[in-house]
């Protein structure tokens, strides 16, 4: 059974840096692209970007280049979103998902979901 | 403020049929497939129709989607309780290079 498992809840001060992660097991984990998607709460869905776990290679929504990275450790059948310097607009919940062919889109599995949140 | 339009709301009472409109544009609806999802507040989206009017399994065949040119349309016959929820279209977009989820639509059954 093809799963991602996202890490928990955060709470965060404007300005800190901060890694979520998203755990994919039961499939090749290398071999899908992971995507993130952030949903502010009371809004919608919004496409951050996307990795393949095998190499790496990381594509950004315009929106969110330059204010997230996103990466992967295969080892560890991992994916990560990681922000350098906080805002308070970047409170929301988070999501990974995952097609479930080897295209970049539609996603078939999700994660639980990431709740961030940026106060000081 | 996402490319493509959706009406914020609609309803109906069990057993009817709901449809719901995407509006968007050349560069996404009007060339690459739409895909839509459901969720329910608090959980993650489920996916319920991809390349346009496929259903992933398990999706009952209640739900059914169509296009024409740059809009999109997810149909729900036999409305049930737990169709309640929020719908959300998306599509690939050209111009943006990115994927691009619709501005989502509640669904209430009366």
């Amino acid at each position: 059974e093809v799963q991602l498992v996202q890490s928990g809840a955060e709470i965060k001060k404007p300005g800190e840096s901060l890694k979520i992660s998203c755990k994919g097991s039961g499939y090749s984990f290398a071999s899908y692209w992971i995507a993130w998607v952030r949903q502010v709460p009371g809004k919608g869905l919004e496409w951050m970007g996307i990795i393949y776990p095998d190499d790496s290679e990381a594509r950004y929504s315009p929106s969110f280049q330059g204010q997230v990275t996103i990466s992967a450790d295969k080892s560890i059948s991992t994916a990560y979103l990681q922000w350098s310097s906080l805002k308070a607009s970047d409170s929301a919940m988070y999501f990974c998902a995952r097609p479930d062919t080897s295209g970049w889109y539609p996603f078939d599995y999700w994660g639980q979901g990431t709740l961030v949140t940026v106060s000081s | 403020q996402s490319v493509l339009t959706q009406p914020p709301s609609a309803s109906g009472t069990p057993g009817q049929r709901v449809t719901i409109s995407c509006s968007g544009s050349s560069s996404n609806i009007g060339g690459n497939n739409v895909n839509w999802y459901h969720q329910v507040p608090g959980t993650a989206p489920k996916l319920l129709i991809y390349y346009r009017d496929r259903r992933p399994s398990g999706v009952p065949d209640r739900f059914s989607g169509s296009k024409s040119g740059t809009s999109a349309s997810l149909g729900i016959s036999g409305l049930q309780s737990e169709d309640e929820g929020d719908y959300y279209c998306a599509a690939w977009d050209d111009s943006l290079n990115g994927y691009v989820f619709g501005t989502g639509t509640k669904v209430t059954v009366l």
